[in-house]
């Protein structure tokens, strides 16, 4: 089945940087790969997806890049705000007629101090 | 358009109880997905709902199980726990007919003593 590895497990950065998480997947099946950001004692919340036909999605502060020959996918977060500091999780899912089961990365910790 | 709600939020069982765990989708989702989040294991798929059908299972024992309504809520149960199904419980809708994405609600904290 899928196998989702993501590094880091945790990233300090100061405000106004740059962050980069990454993650690569097993299963070249998969075609579906969303970012999500869970804040302490919430749920998760979907922040940014990308589709296997395409290469990059932008939008505004956040970016995601997908590699599909190297089955590497990663999320950029541009100009970081402490309110970005959360839990960053990505998954990876074969989204077909039968329905979508996301297999998710370990999760990173993302700490931007000002 | 109110979010994925969950109830209860907190539990608190004891080993070799059963716990019946509930979700609401958004309005117009029918697709609900469960999900367990532990600090060890992190998130896992438990399995998908649709139409009143289960379409996707994860691999968990047999003592988890759901079930989903008309109305498009979702059930999920565990019977005969144990300490280590204390865990949050994660519900996900998503709108099949407009693409994958998956919103979740705020969970359910289950502790097994």
């Amino acid at each position: 089945g899928e196998n989702v590895e993501q590094h880091p497990s945790t990233l300090s950065v100061q405000e106004g940087d740059s962050a980069v998480i990454k993650c690569t997947y097993s299963d070249s099946a998969s075609n579906y790969f969303p970012w999500y950001k869970q804040e302490l004692g919430k749920g998760p919340q979907l922040i940014i997806d990308i589709r296997s036909n395409v290469g990059e999605k932008k939008d505004q502060r956040i970016a995601v890049t997908l590699n599909k020959t190297a089955k590497h996918f990663s999320l950029h977060i541009t100009e970081t705000q402490p309110e970005d500091s959360a839990v960053y999780f990505c998954a990876a899912s074969v989204a077909n007629q039968a329905g979508t089961a996301l297999i998710f990365g370990k999760g990173t910790t993302l700490s931007v101090s000002s | 358009k109110a979010g994925v709600t969950q109830t209860p939020r907190y539990l608190i069982k004891t080993r070799g109880q059963q716990v019946t765990l509930s979700c609401s989708p958004i309005s117009g989702h029918r697709s609900v997905s469960w999900y367990q989040q532990t600090p060890g294991q992190g998130l896992q798929f438990l399995f998908e709902y649709f139409s009143e059908t289960q379409r996707n299972k994860g691999n968990f024992p047999g003592r988890f199980s759901g079930r989903q309504f008309s109305n498009s809520r979702s059930e999920m149960n565990v019977s005969t726990l144990e300490l280590g199904d204390s865990a949050l419980y994660l519900c996900a809708s998503s709108d099949r007919d407009r693409g994958n994405e998956q919103f979740f609600g705020p969970g359910t904290r289950l502790t097994v003593l």
